[in-house]
């Protein structure tokens, strides 16, 4: 079973807007990964913050994660048409000495031109 | 070597016949996994491998799965017996050892039986 979960399932915004999507687990992680993944495609690593980080920033990516609440939140500023894809969160636990990651079922982000 | 290489894309098969997947990872990562996606879900682990050994199986791995990855190298995954709920993305994932960042993924084998 999968222990992320992305809220909004589904977020529809224009072109230049924000977008902000939320991911809650269950368990004590490592770390916390998101990915993004076109349609039919694979999944492409966007960032990565550890259990003692807070927030992160690369380019027009924003991650914060606050391990009391487990949670996670990923904002993407200025967002462009080719922002359009699914989005998810997944959190790193040690499998046998090394990661195993969990993901959650993923936002559907859609940029509207 | 650019990334993880999945083959084939695409697999239809009828159900039944038995099908099998490779996946190339990055030649100095050590650390290879699969994942099962289905369509509007998140992927779904299978199996991991350091080097050669498998460690790890999903319960999602029933009998008719089976995975390889003979010298540390390539891995197979094969599927007996198809059924109609096989039908799936099937992701392949490598890392390094020292990886500080991400998992690299594959862009996947798309299995349908019908």
């Amino acid at each position: 079973s999968q222990q992320g979960e992305e809220d909004p399932q589904a977020l529809s915004i224009q072109e230049g807007e924000n977008a902000t999507m939320n991911c809650s687990y269950k368990t004590s992680i490592n770390n916390l990964q998101w990915y993004r993944q076109n349609s039919g495609r694979g999944l492409v690593h966007l960032i990565l913050i550890r259990s003692n980080e807070r927030e992160k920033h690369s380019g027009r990516l924003r991650v914060t994660l606050d391990t009391s609440k487990k949670s996670s939140s990923l904002l993407i500023t200025a967002s462009r048409a080719a922002d359009t894809a699914s989005y998810f969160c997944a959190t790193g636990a040690l499998l046998q000495g090394a990661q195993k990651l969990v993901f959650g079922q993923g936002t559907r982000l859609t940029i509207n031109p | 070597d650019t990334g993880v290489s999945q083959n084939p894309r695409h697999k239809i098969t009828k159900r039944g016949q038995n099908v099998t997947f490779r996946c190339d990872p990055i030649s100095e990562h050590n650390r290879l996994y699969w994942y099962r996606q289905t369509l509007g879900q998140g992927p779904e682990f299978l199996t991991y491998f350091q080097n050669e050994a498998q460690l790890e199986k999903s319960r999602l791995l029933s009998d008719r799965f089976s995975a390889e990855r003979p010298k540390g190298s390539f891995s197979t995954l094969e599927i007996q017996r198809t059924e109609q709920g096989d039908s799936a993305m099937y992701l392949c994932a490598s890392r390094s050892r020292q990886g500080r960042s991400g998992y690299t993924f594959g862009s996947g084998t798309r299995l349908t039986v019908v």
